[in-house]
């Protein structure tokens, strides 16, 4: 089936790491991402990674994906405040006639507090 | 990069109404819209897929009769909420797969319409 789940909250301190952690179902996603949401907008890429790849980095964002255990997280170095949001994990699945759906996961809310 | 325009961002609608929300593609062509909802701090649940020229295919437990989704071109699709109730207040988010651009960074997402029935 399809499912993606994550932890609903996180609060770090300002200048820490945040990692957010995130499992999957479908074994045949070949591409995962994380979207932010901040309040009353719509979601922003921040990163995604294919699935023949452990692990991507993209300034303070990395990524690293287990595809064995269908487990991916996300680290973000030096959380500042601005970082509060809504961060959702998605995978990439096939879908009838050839398409692909994002079915995204509930959500982790980042707190960053000083 | 990719682009899409949603409007409106927020819609007060008294009950019965019917309420038209729009995503056009500004710079690209949209071949797949999917459009979703979501509840106060809940995910996105996808509502339905629409492909340019073809009929909408519908999630289940969707009704496809109260939620109209139109295709008619590249550039725009619309989610109408037909005979809309309290019940259909909810924050409905389009979502454009960009023609040309691999699945990795190929989604580009609406800023969202906040809908609230009275």
């Amino acid at each position: 089936g399809e499912d993606v789940e994550q932890s609903l909250f996180l609060s770090v301190r300002e200048g820490d790491s945040s990692v957010i952690n995130c499992t999957y179902t479908d074994s045949s996603s070949t591409y995962l991402y994380w979207y932010k949401q901040e309040p009353g907008a719509g979601l922003q890429l921040l990163t995604y990674i294919f699935s023949n790849m452990d692990m991507k980095q993209d300034q303070r964002l990395t990524v690293l994906l287990n595809k064995k255990d269908k487990h991916l997280s996300l680290r973000i170095a030096d959380t500042q405040t601005g970082d509060s949001a809504i961060y959702f994990c998605a995978e990439n699945v096939g879908i009838s006639g050839g398409y692909n759906k994002l079915i995204f996961g509930a959500g982790t809310r980042l707190a960053v507090h000083p | 990069g990719a682009v899409v325009s949603q409007h409106p961002s927020w819609v007060i609608c008294k009950s019965g109404t019917s309420v038209k929300i729009e995503c056009r593609s500004l710079d690209f062509q949209a071949t797949t819209m999917f459009w979703y909802r979501q509840f106060p701090k809940q995910s996105l649940m996808l509502m339905a897929t629409s492909n340019e020229g073809s009929k909408a295919t519908y999630e289940q437990g969707v009704e496809k009769d109260k939620f109209l989704i139109n295709h008619a071109s590249l550039t725009l699709s619309t989610l109408t909420v037909t005979s809309a109730h309290p019940e259909d207040s909810s924050f409905y988010i389009c979502s454009a797969r960009v023609l040309g651009q691999g699945r990795g960074n190929g989604y580009t997402f609406g800023s969202g319409t906040r809908l609230t029935v009275v």
